[in-house]
């Protein structure tokens, strides 16, 4: 069964700086791999995504790197922003019809 | 546009009580979920709809049963409330069920069961 280690459980940045969060997983048997951005309060959302097809994905200041032969992807958060501060999950495919197996997710805080 | 919808926001329950959590979606997906959250646990799914009129057991599905009502609407009830239940319930919804498909969540229902 699909598993997901995510690193490091909580993260403080200044601003301006990198935010970078890790995660391994399992199996390769599926195509794509999400991070979700939560707020407080909120549910998660659909922050960006990769294919393990290309090594990286890159929208506006979040990357997401992916090495499929370690079996592991991150998130790099360029030019950290107030804002930012939130919780990263990843995910990795579970199946047809589960969707997707969680990390435990990251919490975010980015100093002023 | 509300997206996915769930009620309630906030409940308390006791021991031993049954409730059900509702989940509406308006975006005509084919596909609901529900997960829990629990502090160091990420998200762990309960139980999904990949279709209208079929259900399946997720990750911990212990303790809860589901009701895909409609196309629209799927709810999740806890027979008899206990203390490990104490969680952040998400409802989430998708075009598909397929691997690819992005997650639509609510906004969450936080249940305390004392």
């Amino acid at each position: 069964q699909q598993q997901v280690k995510q690193s490091p459980q909580s993260l403080i940045v200044q601003k301006g700086g990198i935010s970078i969060i890790n995660c391994a997983y399992e199996n390769t048997a599926f195509d794509y791999f999400p991070w979700y951005q939560q707020f407080p309060g909120k549910g998660p959302a659909l922050l960006i995504a990769i294919r393990p097809d290309v090594s990286e994905k890159k929208e506006g200041r979040f990357t997401i790197s992916f090495n499929k032969s370690a079996k592991q992807f991150s998130l790099h958060i360029m030019d950290s922003q107030p804002g930012d501060s939130a919780t990263y999950f990843c995910a990795a495919p579970r199946g047809y019809g589960q969707n997707f197996v969680f990390g435990p997710g990251t919490r975010l805080s980015v100093l002023p | 546009n509300a997206g996915v919808t769930q009620t309630p926001k906030f409940q308390v329950l006791k021991t031993g009580q049954s409730m059900t959590l509702q989940c509406a979606q308006d975006m005509n997906h084919n596909s609901m979920y529900w997960y829990r959250q629990d502090p160091g646990m990420g998200l762990r799914l309960i139980y999904y709809s990949a279709s209208e009129g079929t259900t399946d057991k997720g990750e911990v599905p212990n303790g809860y049963n589901v009701s895909r009502l409609n196309k629209r609407e799927f709810s999740l009830r806890l027979e008899s409330a206990a203390p490990s239940q104490t969680s952040v319930y998400f409802c989430a919804s998708s075009v598909t069920a397929s691997t690819n498909e992005k997650l639509f969540f609510g906004s969450g229902t936080q249940l305390s069961v004392l």
